[in-house]
């Protein structure tokens, strides 16, 4: 069955660095999301992205947050200049059309 | 309340037990989706339900959608220690999902 996968699986950073998370969804998919999971919290939605633009975008998702589709199959988050509270657990999720969302296993981001 | 609310924030039954997780929105949405994530890993998507339904049976979960009180419950029927899990609903509303804080669940063998 096909899945969404994500890489790292865990990533470790210092503060102030650029990371960048990547994403490979479903082939067939045309929407595709990011989401964030404080440890602890609820999963909070970042950012939604279809046909090579992002159509919406959360208070969270601000100018240190890029997303990019830069070749037919991977889908990335980057964070420019990362803070402490940055740190979370990153999601990945595509969904075809008005249906299930799909997510990928996660990447665990600790920013120190 | 926030969009996505679930109720009650903990529960825990034996096995073999029927266990009922109840959630509630505020906004119109095109479904309603529901989550299960064991500790630390990814979200499995259990079922999804849309606005025009009423039940949906998959397995051993059974899940309904009152969009006039807009509130879902999930039940899972004959609970196994396996089924341990945090459990949440999510709203679909112009794509993106909006969840809520999730139901701990803990079936004890």
């Amino acid at each position: 069955e096909p899945e969404v996968t994500q890489t790292p699986s865990h990533q470790v950073t210092q503060m102030g660095q650029e990371v960048i998370l990547r994403c490979v969804p479903i082939s067939n998919h045309l929407y595709f999301y990011w989401y964030r999971q404080i440890l602890g919290q609820k999963v909070e939605f970042l950012v939604s992205f279809y046909n090579n633009e992002i159509s919406e975008k959360s208070e969270i998702f601000d100018d240190q947050f890029s997303v990019e589709r830069p070749d037919g199959s991977n889908f990335t988050l980057k964070i420019r200049s990362t803070k402490l509270e940055d740190s979370a657990m990153y999601f990945c999720a595509s969904v075809q059309g008005a249906d299930t969302q799909y997510f990928g296993p996660g990447t665990r981001l600790t920013v120190l | 309340s926030q969009q996505g609310e679930e109720d009650p924030q903990a529960l825990s039954i034996q096995e073999g037990e029927n266990a009922t997780m109840n959630c509630s929105y505020k906004t119109s949405i095109n479904n309603l989706q529901w989550y299960r994530q064991n500790s630390g890993r990814g979200l499995v998507h259990l079922i999804l339900i849309r606005s025009n339904e009423r039940e949906k049976h998959s397995g051993r979960l059974r899940v309904t959608l009152d969009t006039s009180k807009k509130s879902s419950s999930l039940l899972i029927t004959a609970s196994r220690a396996a089924d341990t899990a945090s459990y949440f609903c999510a709203t679909e509303t112009g794509g993106k999902l909006i969840f809520g804080q999730g139901t701990e669940l803990s079936v004890k063998p």
